[in-house]
């Protein structure tokens, strides 16, 4: 069965650098998505992406943060200076439409983000 | 503003008795509900949503739009029930899931 798949699993970084992580969605679906979840707290959405655009962004989403979908497969996700806020597991999901039945998004297992 | 609340953190039960996870919600249109549960080591998934109406390793969920409530439930707890459950909110403009915290499921031999 196709999966969500993401990379790396696990990613330290040191305040002010850059990060990327990655996400490879089902491939016949459309519609994709970045969540994430601080420990201890709950899965907040982060953005959402159809037709190469953003099609909505949570107020998280500031000008630090990117994505993009650079070659038809991948879906990342940028954060240009990192913040010690910003360690949480971070998931991917995506899905094959937005009505109905095929709105059921699938999520990838997470990386986890540290910021040291 | 949209919310979910799931108020109980950590819910205990011994097999074979029942089950039901509290879902409340605040949202002043027609939300869609789900449950997502994520077992140990695994990725989140879905389990059910109200508008298929059906049963899914013996869990239903009734959306009641009085009580603004899609309460979990299921008669006969099982070992393997054991996991995280999330309660998602769809609004009726967007597709983006709004989560509650999540209430884990520890079901005794």
């Amino acid at each position: 069965e196709p999966e969500v798949t993401q990379t790396p699993s696990h990613q330290v970084t040191q305040m002010g650098q850059e990060v990327i992580l990655r996400c490879v969605p089902i491939s016949n679906h459309l519609y994709f998505y970045w969540y994430r979840q601080i420990l201890g707290q709950k899965v907040e959405f982060l953005v959402s992406f159809y037709n190469n655009e953003i099609s909505e962004k949570s107020e998280i989403f500031d000008d630090q943060f990117s994505v993009e979908r650079p070659d038809g497969s991948n879906f990342t996700l940028k954060i240009r200076s990192t913040k010690l806020e910003d360690s949480a597991m971070y998931f991917c999901a995506s899905s094959e439409g937005i009505q109905g039945i095929l709105n059921e998004q699938y999520f990838g297992p997470g990386t986890r983000l540290t910021v040291t | 503003a949209q919310r979910v609340t799931q108020p109980e953190k950590l819910l205990s039960v011994f097999k074979g008795a029942p089950v039901e996870l509290k879902c409340n919600y605040s949202y002043s249109g027609s939300p869609e509900l789900f449950w997502y549960v994520q077992y140990s080591r695994q990725r989140l998934q879905l389990l059910l949503r109200h508008i298929s109406r059906e049963s899914i390793k013996g869990f239903t969920a009734d959306l009641n739009k009085g009580e603004t409530s899609f309460h979990l439930k299921k008669p006969f707890a099982q070992e393997e029930d054991s996991a995280m459950y999330y309660c998602a909110l769809s609004a009726s403009n967007t597709d983006k899931l709004i989560f509650g915290t999540g209430t884990r499921l520890q079901v005794f031999p």
